[in-house]
């Protein structure tokens, strides 16, 4: 049953503690991608990686952090730098890093709620 | 820099055709358009994607003038189960770069 799967649904977490979110991907695909959205809101890039090993800053990326240490797995670390982090975050995944059009696959969230 | 813009809300009635429009004046020349769906507290999911001219596949056709400066998504005969919110994607990466531009999205409700 191929898909991206995210954990935990739901974190919560006090502020000033870094967290981890997870998002595992059996797709075998190679590019993957970090998201937030806040209520009402389109989504906005956090980072994207490209390939194992890389990974390139998307539009918001103050305040976390990622790896890509394995192509099924890139997961996100939102650090106490990140001044409003309560959102829900998604992850997806895309087969074609190139220059065409990416079609991405999208994981289910974590809605993380900071206090 | 691409920015898409599309209207917050829209209604309409089972049966019906429904169309959506995302204006992004400042396309550029490698940037796809791409629509997805999602449903609440789940993550979106892919529509219909295209560069130029008409697109069409089983669930929705994509409409995208010479100019490209503005793009339509059109459901046939909608239902319920396509109440939703409709996002309007504009961009492409490269292999060091590039952008990609979710609009606000349009939040479809379909009656009965």
């Amino acid at each position: 049953d191929g898909g991206i799967t995210q954990s935990p649904k739901y974190l919560f977490r006090k502020e000033g503690q870094n967290v981890t979110l997870s998002c595992e991907q059996n797709l075998n695909h190679d590019a993957m991608y970090w998201y937030r959205q806040d209520p009402g809101q389109g989504l906005r890039l956090i980072y994207y990686s490209q390939i194992v090993n890389d990974f390139q800053k998307g539009d918001i990326a103050e305040g976390y952090s990622v790896s890509r240490e394995k192509k099924e797995s890139f997961p996100l670390t939102v650090t106490s730098a990140q001044k409003n982090p309560t959102a829900f975050y998604l992850c997806a995944s895309s087969p074609t890093p190139g220059l065409a059009g990416v079609e991405q696959y999208f994981g289910p969230g974590t809605r993380l709620t900071v206090t | 820099l691409a920015k898409t813009t599309q209207p917050i809300s829209m209604d309409s009635y089972e049966g019906q055709e429904v169309n959506i429009t995302c204006s992004h004046n400042n396309i550029a020349t490698n940037d796809y358009i791409t629509w997805y769906q999602q449903f609440p507290s789940q993550g979106p999911r892919f529509i219909i994607q295209g560069y130029k001219t008409k697109v069409t596949n089983e669930v929705a056709s994509l409409f995208i003038p010479a100019d490209r400066k503005s793009s339509t998504l059109s459901l046939p005969r909608v239902s319920l189960s396509d109440t939703a919110v409709y996002y309007c994607l504009v961009g492409t990466l490269y292999n060091q770069g590039g952008k990609l531009i979710f609009g606000q999205g349009t939040e479809l409700s379909v009656k009965p």
